[in-house]
């Protein structure tokens, strides 16, 4: 069970938005940076999101993250066939303990 | 370029300690700011964060497993090692070490590394 909460599962078709929640405490996403990867099957995750919204040079700006009090959500636009992945999010805690979210397979229909 | 290698033994027995070694290339730990940290991944599973070492050789290690691990680096080496002792089969995963540099997330990552434990 993470301490991060994700849901198990989202899906959409090619062209919507399609958001994905991460639920944490005050002690993690509450007072800390929340990241987002993307991992595709058999590969090492990729970084899309960090410091709750800020994106890496070389990802797309279809892909947006914000974060509210203990939440946090990613969001992709105009979705394609090609963003069918895993994708986690993560924070740290005050303790500075990694956290990651149990995962949200996500489904291009 | 930023590179890392995970390497280490493919296959560990119940109850042994398993050593894996980091190999990076293209930044130093020994910059402000910089860590490089541990993560696993059982088959099918989640991604588990296990330990991290930041420029200054500060450690954190995860709660649920920190009676196992050790994490430590040899900057002149550019190499990050870790230990968890007293190995189970449900530590059957890809361990993967990832670079992170001031919070911007884990930036780099290694290929992974898939450790079985059987006997």
């Amino acid at each position: 069970q993470s301490v991060l909460t994700q849901p198990p599962s989202a899906s959409g078709t090619p062209g919507q938005r399609v958001t994905i929640s991460c639920s944490g405490s005050s002690s993690n996403i509450g007072s800390n940076y929340v990241y987002w990867y993307q991992q595709l099957p058999g590969t090492a995750p990729k970084l899309l999101i960090y410091r709750n919204n800020q994106r890496p040079s070389g990802v797309p700006d279809r892909f947006s993250g914000s974060k509210s009090g203990t939440s946090a959500s990613l969001a992709i636009s105009g979705l394609r066939s090609e963003d069918e992945a895993d994708y986690y999010c993560a924070a740290w805690d005050d303790s500075l303990s990694g956290l990651f979210g149990g995962g949200t397979k996500l489904t291009v229909l | 370029q930023v590179t890392l290698r995970e390497s280490g033994p493919a296959l560990v027995k119940p109850t042994q300690t398993l050593t894996l070694t980091c190999t990076f290339s293209g930044f130093s730990l020994s910059t402000s700011g910089m860590c490089v940290s541990w993560i696993r991944q059982p088959p099918g599973k989640a991604l588990e964060w296990l330990a991290r070492i930041d420029w200054d050789d500060d450690k954190y290690y995860s709660t649920s497993l920190k009676t196992r691990l050790t994490i430590s680096k040899d900057t002149s080496k550019n190499q990050v090692v870790l230990t968890m002792t007293n190995m189970d089969p449900v530590d059957t995963a890809t361990y993967y070490c990832a670079r992170m540099w001031e919070y911007r997330g884990f930036d780099y990552w290694g290929q992974g590394t898939l450790v079985t434990v059987s006997s």
